[in-house]
């Protein structure tokens, strides 16, 4: 069954903690990206990867880092100097990171800060 | 630059009755145009894309939406709503000229009423 996984589900997170967010797919994708969406608001671009060892910013990067070491996972880690990380957060892939290339979407992570 | 407007933040509708989910977008290049849709806590799923073949596209679960370059427009249509079509939907733009940026809209949230 191909799809993207993301895990944990629910992540609660203390003042001050990292966390890591993971992401896999077994689709043979080149490219993966990382999303946040808050209430009301469309997705918003953290980070993408358009192949392994090779990551670039999206419009929200700062207090996010994230790594490419396989081709099928692209972990991302929210480290304290994000200052508002409660939201939700989608992982997804394309087959190369062309314009019309679909996206799919894993179920998504959320995030709580405690 | 890309970008696209929902004009509708939310949509009620009774069951039976058709669906209508504006979208205005504006690009730059010639765009992609997709149609996502997601339901509570979960991932988005594709309903539909438009890649500067035929203007009318036809999607999953009875949707589709019509491509109009003169009025930059991508409206979904569903003739009959179902229950099941309560979620929340997103329209999306891509231009040619940047590989990898999708441009979400703010999205719709659509309410069925039995």
């Amino acid at each position: 069954d191909g799809g993207i996984t993301q895990s944990p589900k629910y992540l609660f997170r203390k003042e001050g903690q990292n966390v890591t967010l993971s992401c896999e797919q077994n689709l043979n994708h080149d490219a993966m990206y990382w999303y946040r969406q808050d209430p009301g608001q469309g997705l918003r671009l953290i980070y993408y990867s358009q192949i392994v060892n090779d990551f670039q910013k999206g419009d929200i990067a700062e207090g996010y880092s994230v790594s490419r070491e396989k081709k099928e996972s692209f972990p991302l880690t929210v480290t304290s100097a994000q200052k508002n990380p409660t939201a939700f957060y989608l992982c997804a892939s394309s087959i190369s990171g062309g314009a019309s290339d679909t996206q799919y979407f894993g179920p998504g992570t959320r995030l709580t800060v405690l | 630059a890309q970008s696209v407007t929902q004009l509708d933040s939310h949509v009620s509708v009774s069951e039976g009755t058709p669906v209508l989910l504006r979208c205005n977008y504006s690009s730059s290049y010639s765009p992609s145009l997709f149609w996502y849709v997601q339901h509570p806590n979960k991932g988005l799923q594709l309903l539909l894309k438009y890649t500067s073949a035929a203007t009318l596209v036809k999607g999953i679960n009875g949707f589709e939406a019509e491509f109009k370059k003169s009025e930059t427009s991508f409206h979904l249509t569903k003739p009959s709503a179902h229950m099941s079509d309560a979620a929340e939907y997103f329209c999306v733009v891509s231009a040619q000229s940047n590989d990898y940026k999708l441009s979400f809209g703010a999205g719709t949230t659509v309410t069925v009423r039995a």
